[in-house]
């Protein structure tokens, strides 16, 4: 799988929107960009994931650019309840669909009352 | 939340013993997966399941073998426990629908392992 590059950490204040930026400039065309956080002490859940447009669900937004090169998870008014590790999985979805994710180290991301 | 479980969920050993994990699953996915988790760390895959009976290897496979006998059952054994081995284990599953080949995966709540 392609390699993802995202900060360390980052940090912000409840109420308000995040952007979370991932670069994946060598992905190759059949990949999906996926995102996954982990809350203090669970194991990790589904955020969003998207191929070529923009991506809305309940959780968070997913925007990706043009070229692909990078994206951007959008949380649109941040809670407590989101300080979690953030993490930028690209998928190769020219495969069988059963490899398993391949995690970095993402971000850590804080949020201030 | 997907019907998965982790046993046990903490467990101390020392160096040279056997330890079998064991995930249970309810949702009738086919894909089962265990990663370690070390400190400052991101997952890595250990080994991984596509189903019954059909296994391979992941990233870090070396020490550690996978048994999946059932749909719902896949266990992950260290034949000789080592120190290195020390992590905490999450079991994930994962189904397929629509032609999508990955849908999300669902991760249990860990297994705290210690090896002194």
């Amino acid at each position: 799988d392609a390699k993802t590059t995202q900060p360390n950490s980052m940090e912000s204040n409840e109420e308000e929107p995040v952007h979370l930026p991932c670069n994946h400039s060598t992905i190759s065309g059949t990949d999906y960009i996926h995102w996954y956080r982990q809350l203090p002490s669970q194991g990790p859940e589904y955020v969003i994931h998207g191929l070529t447009s923009n991506v809305n669900n309940r959780m968070a937004s997913l925007a990706i650019a043009e070229d692909r090169k990078s994206s951007t998870l959008i949380l649109h008014r941040a809670t407590l309840r989101d300080a979690a590790v953030y993490y930028c999985i690209l998928r190769d979805g020219s495969g069988g669909g059963a490899d398993g994710l391949t995690f970095g180290k993402g971000t850590h991301l804080i949020i201030q009352p | 939340d997907a019907g998965i479980t982790q046993s046990p969920r903490h467990k101390v050993t020392e160096t040279g013993t056997p330890v079998t994990l064991r995930c249970h699953q309810t949702e009738n996915h086919r894909y089962m997966y265990w990663y370690r988790q070390d400190p400052g760390h991101g997952l890595r895959l250990i080994h991984y399941s596509y189903g019954v009976k059909d296994t391979d290897k992941g990233e870090v496979s070396d020490g550690y073998s996978v048994s999946r006998s059932k749909t719902e059952d896949f266990l992950l054994t260290l034949e000789s426990a080592t120190s290195s081995q020390t992590s905490v284990y999450f079991c994930a599953i994962s189904g397929t629908s629509g032609g999508y080949p990955y849908n999300e995966q669902f991760f249990g709540p860990g297994t705290r392992l210690t090896v002194l």
